[in-house]
């Protein structure tokens, strides 16, 4: 079984509908990130989580918010999508020291907003 | 400003050649940390491999081999007898201490039968 799953792994919705992706992991890893990739723009982080009550803000976090259930569990919601936030979302969980951890990436889950 | 520079774009071998990526990065940061990354079509993110900015020592793994050269700023990646299944995106990633993870651009390897 993958270690980092990811929920769903495509989906296509409409704008201004409001999405959740999922993440899950059985790494036992404390630090949880998300992240999008688009092309030409490589990957880039929205949101990260050092612990269950410690969320903080990545370099693209305007129009995504997300929720840290359990140390196993990390969602990435779009309040009201639209179609620039079409793209591959990663979630990754982090082991090591935090502020050099090696990240592991789930499997991504495809959006599309039309 | 960090940056990683994946200057090569695409590549395209066929089956058996050795061909290298490369990876160049900035970092005024005297312990930093690089890492290399494939995505196959398939689209999930693999972790290959982690150095330490005070650890020069080059390794390989089976036909995966890299090269860590802090005078020239670069962390090469060199498969051997390319295969087939070879074939993916490769992101070249730095990361300090402290910030977060910086990825390259990614090179597009195609591994032709």
């Amino acid at each position: 079984d993958a270690d980092v799953t990811q929920t769903p792994r495509n989906r296509i919705t409409k704008t201004g509908k409001r999405i959740m992706l999922e993440c899950s992991q059985t790494k036992g890893h404390d630090r949880m990130y998300w992240y999008r990739q688009d092309p030409g723009l490589g990957l880039r982080l929205i949101y990260y989580s050092f612990d269950v009550k410690d969320i903080n803000k990545g370099e693209i976090s305007d129009g995504y918010s997300v929720s840290r259930q359990a140390q196993a569990k990390f969602s990435l919601s779009l309040e009201s999508a639209i179609p620039n936030q079409t793209a591959l979302y990663f979630c990754a969980t982090g082991v090591g020291d935090r502020s050099t951890d090696t990240q592991y990436f789930g499997p991504g889950t495809r959006l599309t907003v039309l | 400003a960090q940056k990683v520079t994946q200057a090569q774009t695409e590549i395209s071998v066929v089956e058996k050649e050795d061909v290298t990526l490369d990876c160049v990065y900035e970092t005024r940061d005297t312990t930093y940390y690089l890492f290399w990354y494939k995505q196959p079509p398939s689209g999930e993110l693999v972790f290959l491999i982690r150095r330490n900015s005070f650890d020069e020592q080059n390794e390989i793994s089976g036909r995966y081999s890299w090269n860590f050269q802090k005078s020239t700023s670069s962390f090469n990646f060199t498969i051997t007898a390319s295969q087939v299944v070879d074939s993916a995106v490769y992101f070249c990633a730095l990361r300090h201490q402290g910030g977060k993870l910086i990825f390259g651009q990614g090179t597009e390897l195609s591994v032709k039968p």
